[in-house]
């Protein structure tokens, strides 16, 4: 149980396009979602913290207009990557944090989506 | 602000050896301290998730111990193969439902 699918798994876009990547608790309800970002042989950087039917609380440096996030329900959520630039290239990864299981709280990862803009 | 750390950056064994890999965070009042592997271009994996009260635990060759006082957590890999070649991060939550805060990761490389 608690698996976590991201889709797309691969993204190629155009320069100043945007691109919705969508993370799905597959059979749980996760109460917060969180989105990472990952660059080459570097660690997870958070970008937001999104619990369901209310606003996404971004990290320093994190532009919300750019990087806007919906959790509608607690088994979706998105992220829109608006006027996506070559810098954004990058692994999005999410992650669903659940009361189900042996611990309280444990976040399960889903497997990733690599974007890149050309 | 939390910061982890994880020594070493990279490591090469030979197939068969024991090892340790290293992981410190500042602040000691954590919730619970998570072990997870990535292989390249691929999600992570949960190995040992260890709770605040607890010292260690143990999955088949994986044991991590934590001691919080310290501020130190260590995952010892026992009888090491080529398979367990991938990036081990290890991450600390300070509070229940919040975010976690990863280390920089140990890439390890087994020999065969």
């Amino acid at each position: 149980g608690a698996v976590v699918s991201q889709h797309p798994s691969r993204v190629i876009c155009k320069s100043g396009t945007s691109v919705k990547i969508e993370c799905r608790s597959l059979d749980f309800q996760a109460t917060t979602m969180f989105w990472y970002r990952q660059f080459p042989k570097q660690s997870l950087m958070l970008m937001a913290t999104s619990n369901e039917g209310s606003k996404a609380t971004y990290e320093q440096g994190v532009e919300k207009d750019k990087f806007l996030i919906n959790h509608a329900s607690l088994t979706l959520s998105t992220l829109t990557v608006t006027s996506a630039h070559p810098e954004d290239s990058s692994f999005y990864i999410c992650s669903a944090s659940t009361l189900r299981g042996n611990y309280s709280y444990e976040q399960y990862f889903g497997p990733g989506t690599r974007l890149t803009v050309t | 602000k939390q910061e982890v750390t994880q020594i070493p950056a990279a490591l090469s064994v030979p197939e068969g050896e024991n090892l340790v890999l290293n992981c410190s965070f500042t602040d000691s009042a954590i919730y619970n301290l998570q072990w997870f592997r990535q292989d390249p271009g691929k999600g992570l994996t949960s190995l040992l998730l260890i709770q605040s009260s607890q010292r260690e635990q143990t999955s088949g060759r994986l044991n991590a111990s934590l001691d919080k006082s310290s501020g130190r957590s260590t995952l010892y890999i026992a009888a090491s193969q080529p398979g367990d070649s991938a990036t081990y991060l290890c991450a600390v939550i300070l509070r229940a439902g919040n975010m976690l805060t990863f280390g920089g990761g140990t890439r390890l490389m087994v020999k065969p």
